[in-house]
C-alpha cells in the first residue's frame, strides 16, 4: 500500500527552539509537498520539491526551511519556533506524471 | 489571483438526507480539479480527479460533476459514515504538482 510517513504525530516545543519534522515516501515520487493545515484557512503550501536537492517556496514559506537530500525523505525545518507556527502539518508526495497528492497522517505542533 | 472557495462550511444532515456541496474557483487555466476527504486528526484522502467541464465521477454515494467556474460534490443517501470535511483542490496550467485547497466542508450526517 502506498505510504507517506511523518515521524512525530504529537509534539510540544517551546518558543525558539529549532524543530525537525521529517517525511518518508515509499511510492519513488519525484515531487513532495509540505502544507500547514488551520482552522478557517484551509491548508496552506509552505514548500515543495521537485526532485532531490531541489526546493521552491509556497505561499507561506516566511520562518521555514526544507531539505531534501534524497528522493524518499523531504524535512521542514522550523529554525525558531514561535507560538504562531502552532498547526497541523501535512506532508503529500506525488509522482509518476500524476498529480494526485497521497498525504501523511499530519504531524500536530504546538509551540508554547 | 487563483483561488477556491468552498460552500456551505459546515453541513449537518439526517442520515439518506441528499445534498451537494459547492467549489468554486477561480483559475489561469485548470489542469485538474480534486476532491479529498479528511477524517479527524488524519491526512487528506483523495476520492477524485475531474479534467474538463462536463465530466463526472462516481464512488458508492458520492458524485463529483465539474463545470466551467465551479464543481459540486452531490452526496446521495449519505450515512454517518460518510461524517469528514470534504476538500477541493484545483492544479493551475502550467504549475506541475502544486494544488490550492479550498477551507472545506465539514459534513455530519446524523442517525
Amino acid at each position: 500500500d502506498v505510504k507517506v510517513t511523518q515521524s512525530s504525530r504529537y509534539l510540544v516545543k517551546r518558543t525558539g527552539e529549532k524543530v525537525f519534522l521529517e517525511c518518508v515516501q515509499d511510492m519513488d515520487h519525484e515531487n513532495m509537498f509540505w502544507y500547514r493545515q488551520d482552522p478557517g484557512l484551509g491548508l496552506r503550501l509552505i514548500y515543495f520539491s521537485y526532485d532531490v536537492k531541489m526546493k521552491e517556496k509556497g505561499d507561506i514559506p516566511e520562518g521555514y526551511s526544507v531539505s531534501r537530500e534524497k528522493k524518499e525523505r523531504f524535512s521542514l525545518i522550523l529554525e525558531s519556533a514561535s507560538t504562531n507556527q502552532t498547526s497541523m502539518y501535512l506532508c503529500a508526495s506525488s509522482g509518476g506524471g500524476a498529480n494526485v497528492l497521497t498525504f501523511g497522517a499530519g504531524s500536530r505542533l504546538t509551540v508554547l | 489571483e487563483d483561488q477556491v472557495t468552498q460552500s456551505p462550511e459546515a453541513l449537518r444532515l439526517q442520515e439518506g438526507e441528499s445534498s451537494s456541496l459547492n467549489c468554486s474557483y477561480t483559475v489561469s487555466g485548470l489542469r485538474g480539479l480534486f476532491w479529498y476527504r479528511q477524517d479527524p486528526g488524519k491526512g487528506p484522502e483523495f476520492l477524485f480527479t475531474l479534467y474538463s467541464a462536463g465530466e463526472e465521477k462516481e464512488k458508492e454515494r458520492l458524485k463529483a460533476t465539474l463545470t466551467k467556474k465551479e464543481s459540486f460534490l452531490h452526496i446521495t443517501a449519505p450515512k454517518p459514515e460518510d461524517s469528514a470535511t470534504y476538500l477541493c483542490a484545483v492544479q493551475p496550467s502550467g504549475n506541475t504538482g502544486k494544488l490550492i485547497f479550498g477551507q472545506g466542508t465539514t459534513l455530519q450526517v446524523k442517525p
